[in-house]
């Protein structure tokens, strides 16, 4: 089985915290994606990356950077945290190939006061 | 941008069919997925069609696909209380994957 985890399910930080998000994969895939979750609007698509060192800017990336050194690592980063990136936070990762379908963590419950 | 929708909110009784309902605008797309999401919890794969499918059962679940109208259902048959959680439906290719806003679905006993 696929397993993607994330490295905190809940995390609080301070307005203005430098804040790390990071995620793993075990299936050596090659996209991975950074979504957030808020009520009545879905997932939307933060950043992703097609390979080490790739990187895309999705529908909201403003406020956001990611990194991504090895392949199963895509971490998201927060530089200077505000109120308003209080959410859920979802990482995936799918292979290139077959059904394209995407593989999430467990999500990380981000509280930024 | 292209958009993904269903309904927010659907309840019903154990034991009765669910029918959740999305339309996508990308023609484009390869695959249409239905996931799951438990409270507290990621999202999970529950099925997925081809684009050139109508239709595909897989249990107490079918998927529905109307290409023409652009229009994805999943019916899950005797639903049971374990089956409450948030639906999402998606498109998606090589390039992409677009999701819905997810159905909350409740299952009364």
């Amino acid at each position: 089985d696929v397993k993607v985890t994330q490295s905190s399910r809940y995390l609080v930080k301070r307005t203005g915290e430098k804040v790390f998000l990071e995620c793993v994969q075990d299936m050596d895939h090659e996209n991975m994606f950074w979504y957030r979750q808020d009520p009545g609007l879905g997932l939307r698509l933060i950043y992703f990356s097609y390979d080490v060192k790739m990187k895309e800017k999705g529908d909201i990336p403003e406020g956001y950077s990611v990194s991504r050194e090895k392949k199963e690592r895509f971490s998201l980063i927060l530089e200077s945290a505000s109120t308003n990136q209080t959410s859920m936070y979802l990482c995936a990762s799918r292979q290139v190939q077959g059904s394209y379908e995407q593989y999430f963590g467990p999500g990380t419950r981000l509280t930024v006061t | 941008g292209e958009d993904v929708e269903q309904s927010l909110f659907l309840s019903v009784r154990e034991g009765d069919s669910s029918v959740i309902n999305c339309t996508y605008t990308d023609s484009s797309s390869t695959y249409l997925y239905w996931y799951k999401q438990e409270p507290g919890a990621g999202l999970q794969l529950l099925t997925y069609i081809f684009s050139n499918m109508d239709m595909k059962q897989d249990q107490r679940l079918t998927v529905l696909l109307n290409k023409k109208d652009k229009h994805l259902s999943l019916r899950i048959a005797d639903t049971q209380t374990g089956d409450s959680a948030i639906y999402f439906c998606a498109e998606g290719s090589n390039n992409d994957m677009r999701f819905g806003a997810g159905t909350r679905l409740t299952v009364k006993p």
